[in-house]
This record gives structure tokens, C-alpha cells and sequence, in this order.
């Protein structure tokens, strides 16, 4: 079984500013994917970053970055230099290797880029 | 490269009648998956599909749900004599097996209100 944790319900950031979302994760499998989702109001979820449990790079994507702590099992999303478009919810998610496609979510952080 | 498309982006039906949804995975996309979604949580895995084979069901997904991929293309998700709970977001996504890292990507959802 997969479980993804996110503490953060909220968080508030300066235009321009960097920002950390905070992501741990738990499983058995040793084989694994972290993903990072961005769910605008619209509704659709996109697609953000990836990293594999066998990376030993922390993965970036633009303005994107995760912070891979593998011993403590956590996958940080940083984005750098925030814009108002990045006011979103944000979800942190698993794919395990048993897990034939399961992506497990967490509950999401509510992310808002102030002017 | 089109993405992932859903119809109807939204429903209303009063509880008791039969809804369908479909989804229109990327082209060359062989795997699809549903997830249901409800207000403030992530989304949860329903379903998922290879080609036409439907591979892994959740617990989630009673006897009123079901969903097909007849021709390994598009898919429906319908559920007979709809209660109030079943009122969420449904999102479909895809993936292409071949893919390492296995992202899947996600349509803009069906919002389904039950009355």
C-alpha cells in the first residue's frame, strides 16, 4: 500500500519568491515514482515534475525542482520565482511499483501567489 | 498533439437516473485510467485499462459503476440509479506503457451533481 502525506492545508507566497511544498511519502515497493500534479480552479489536473526512487538527481522542470530525501522519504516541491499563475491546489502522488497504475494522491496544498 | 478530452464537463441529474460519462484518451496512449474526486480531498483511483482489458477495479467502484473500453480507444464510465454521494469530479487519464516513468496525463473532468 502507497500513502502520501501533505501537511500543509495552506500556503501564501510573494510574487516572485521561492516556495516549498512540502510532500512524505510511504511504501513497500521498492521501485517507485513521486509525481507532482498543479489543480487550477478550472479543474484539470496537470502534469508537473516526475522523480524515480533509482534517481539519484533531483529531478527539474523549469521553474519546478524537487527536493528528493529518499531516507526520509519526503519530495519537496520547489517553485522558484512565483508568478500569479501559480495560484493553484497542488497535489503530491505515488505510483509503486506493485501498484499496476494506482497513482495514490495526498490531499493537496492550496498555493496562493500574492502581488 | 491533442490531450485528454471528457464529456460532459458538467452534469446535473436528480438521484435514482443513469449517467454516462466518456473519455478520449491522448492518441497513442494505450493505458487509461478513472479517478473520482471529491471536494477538498485528491483524487482516487476507480479503474484502469490496457488496450481493452480492464485490469484493476477499486473497492471504490460498487456494482452501480461500470466502465468499458470496448475498442481500446475511448472509454465510458456509467452509474446506474445515482445517489447524492456519487457527486464529485471524474477524471480520466492516460498513459503509454512504454514510458518509463509511466505520467499520466489528465482530461478537465466531469462534474456531476446528484439532486
Amino acid at each position: 500500500a502507497q500513502k502520501i502525506t501533505q501537511t500543509q492545508p495552506g500556503m501564501f507566497v510573494q510574487e516572485k519568491e521561492a516556495v516549498t511544498l512540502d510532500c512524505t511519502y510511504d511504501t513497500s515497493d521498492q521501485s517507485y515514482g513521486l509525481f507532482w500534479y498543479k489543480q487550477p480552479s478550472s479543474g484539470e489536473m496537470i502534469f508537473l515534475i516526475y522523480q524515480g526512487s533509482y534517481d539519484e538527481q533531483n529531478a527539474t522542470e523549469g521553474r519546478y525542482s524537487l527536493n528528493f530525501q529518499k531516507a526520509r522519504k519526503s519530495a519537496n516541491l520547489v517553485i522558484s520565482a512565483s508568478q500569479l499563475g501559480d495560484s493553484a491546489m497542488y497535489f503530491c502522488a505515488i505510483l509503486g511499483g506493485t501498484s499496476y497504475g494506482k497513482l495514490t494522491f495526498g490531499q493537496g496544498t492550496i498555493l496562493t501567489v500574492h502581488p | 498533439d491533442t490531450g485528454v478530452s471528457q464529456d460532459p464537463r458538467h452534469k446535473i441529474t436528480k438521484r435514482g437516473q443513469n449517467v454516462t460519462f466518456r473519455c478520449d484518451p491522448i492518441s497513442e496512449h494505450n493505458r487509461l485510467y478513472w479517478y473520482r474526486q471529491t471536494l477538498g480531498q485528491g483524487p482516487e483511483f476507480l479503474t484502469y485499462f490496457q488496450n481493452e482489458a480492464q485490469l484493476e477495479k477499486s473497492r471504490l467502484l460498487s456494482d452501480r459503476f461500470s466502465a468499458e473500453r470496448p475498442k481500446g480507444s475511448f472509454s465510458t464510465l456509467e452509474i446506474q440509479r445515482t445517489e447524492q454521494g456519487d457527486s464529485a469530479m471524474y477524471l480520466c487519464a492516460s498513459s503509454l506503457a512504454r514510458d518509463s516513468q509511466e505520467t499520466q496525463y489528465f482530461g478537465p473532468g466531469t462534474r456531476l451533481l446528484v439532486l
